[in-house]
């Protein structure tokens, strides 16, 4: 099973400004998600990151709001930028082995 | 675009008794999961049911799938108060690596 740590795991930011969230697998993994959960809300897939490549965004969610970085097989970032209250969510990263999903501890945001 | 949906949206039942939510999704899957989330909480990971198994159980837990309907249930015996969360199955499609996309959930209050 893969064991992922995120950083940081919570934070309060001011409207405007960026955050940017790691996530750190202990092992390599071909593919990561970014899954965001609004509150009260279930999970939504933001994006899949590719190590390589870039990554590949679901509707509703762009590069410019969301980017991603992912520079090796163990490790990706997910800035949320310019936020706004509507941003404050647990954001989750992920990874799928041998078929079952892994999740992080997820980094829980409040934008003031 | 999220596949699962979960009802009942919400549940409330008395301390005992038995809670049965259900699921529907729309594409063929390798397997289907559930997943609880206690309030602020993060997920926890119930119980996996592959594509080719129909019925699984896990203490109190009993899990349904039908394939040929693409739906599950999740039955949770005898609740108990600590029961009380939110309920998600989330849905892993058939080819590799792609992440679980999960449904809206169901709300369950065991009330004492």
């Amino acid at each position: 099973s893969a064991v992922i740590s995120q950083k940081p795991s919570r934070d309060i930011c001011q409207r405007g400004t960026s955050l940017t969230i790691q996530c750190q697998v202990d092992s390599q993994v071909t593919m990561m998600f970014w899954y965001r959960q609004q509150p009260g809300q279930s999970l939504t897939l933001i994006a899949t990151a590719n190590q390589g490549s870039e990554a590949t965004y679901e509707s509703g969610f762009v590069i410019d709001k969301f980017p991603i970085s992912r520079p090796n097989l163990t490790f990706s970032t997910l800035t949320v930028s310019n936020m706004s209250p509507e941003d404050s969510s647990i954001y989750l990263c992920s990874v799928v082995q041998s078929y079952e999903q892994y999740f992080g501890p997820g980094t829980r945001l409040t934008v003031t | 675009s999220q596949q699962g949906e979960e009802d009942p949206q919400a549940l409330s039942i008395q301390e005992g008794e038995n809670a049965t939510m259900n699921c529907s999704y729309k594409t063929s899957i390798n397997n289907l999961q559930w997943y609880r989330q206690n309030s602020g909480r993060g997920l926890v990971h119930l119980i996996l049911i592959r594509s080719n198994e129909r019925e699984k159980h896990s203490g109190r837990l009993r899990v349904t799938l039908d394939t040929s309907k693409k739906s599950s249930s999740l039955l949770i015996t005898a609740s108990r108060a600590a029961d009380t969360a939110s309920y998600f199955c989330a849905t892993l499609r058939n080819s590799g690596n792609t992440p679980l996309v999960f449904g809206k959930g169901t709300r369950l209050s065991v009330i004492a």
